[in-house]
């Protein structure tokens, strides 16, 4: 099956600095590829997404970018503001959207 | 349009017990999926219902089992409870044209 790997699971920024979130899949058939954030008691709250036939996909100040052939993929969130603060999951499914998640990665921006 | 709503928020079950969890599916969307989050980690596949039918199982036994009905609300039903399915239970619901998946809020299970 699908596994996905996500990293850092921590990650500090001052507050308008910008945040990356690196992910990796281990399945070539995949072609969608969601992240989503997760505030303390409640579900994941899908943020952006892409697929395969794109490489890169902006919406304000988030962006991500996908690598086929090296199998990742990354979030870039920039001008951090400290509502950034939350924990953000990778994914990836074969649209079927029967997703496999990476491990999180909490983000904090300081003040 | 209304979101994903998941029911109860909070249940305490002790081990060998029997729970079913509920979920609504967002206006529009035919296909539920479940996910079990422990604490700590990233959501993991349960299973996925698509027109009343399972459409597709990750790595949970069967004592882990499910329904939609004809109006896409869907169950999860846990039978033998042991303490580590103590997490939290997530409903997500996509449709077929928009093929993004909304979360529930999500179902807390304590086993004890």
């Amino acid at each position: 099956g699908e596994n996905v790997e996500q990293h850092p699971s921590t990650l500090s920024v001052q507050e308008g600095d910008s945040a990356v979130i690196k992910c990796t899949y281990s399945d070539s058939a995949s072609n969608y590829f969601p992240w989503y954030k997760q505030e303390l008691g409640k579900g994941p709250q899908l943020i952006i997404d892409i697929r395969s036939n794109v490489g890169e996909k902006k919406d304000q100040r988030i962006a991500v970018t996908l690598n086929k052939t090296a199998k990742h993929f990354s979030l870039h969130i920039t001008e951090t503001q400290p509502e950034d603060s939350a924990v953000y999951f990778c994914a990836a499914s074969r649209g079927d959207y029967k997703l496999s998640f990476g491990a999180g990665t909490t983000v904090t921006v300081r003040a | 349009e209304t979101g994903v709503t998941q029911s109860p928020t909070h249940l305490i079950k002790t081990r060998g017990q029997q729970v079913t969890l509920r979920c609504s599916s967002q206006s529009g969307h035919n296909t539920v999926s479940w996910y079990q989050q422990a604490l700590g980690q990233g959501p993991q596949f349960i299973f996925q219902y698509y027109r009343e039918e399972e459409n597709g199982r990750g790595n949970f036994p069967p004592r882990f089992s499910g329904l939609q009905f004809p109006n896409y609300s869907s169950e999860l039903n846990v039978n033998a409870l042991e303490l580590d399915d103590s997490a939290l239970y997530l409903c997500a619901s996509s449709a077929v044209v928009n093929t993004e998946a909304f979360f529930g809020q999500g179902t807390r299970l304590t086993v004890v």
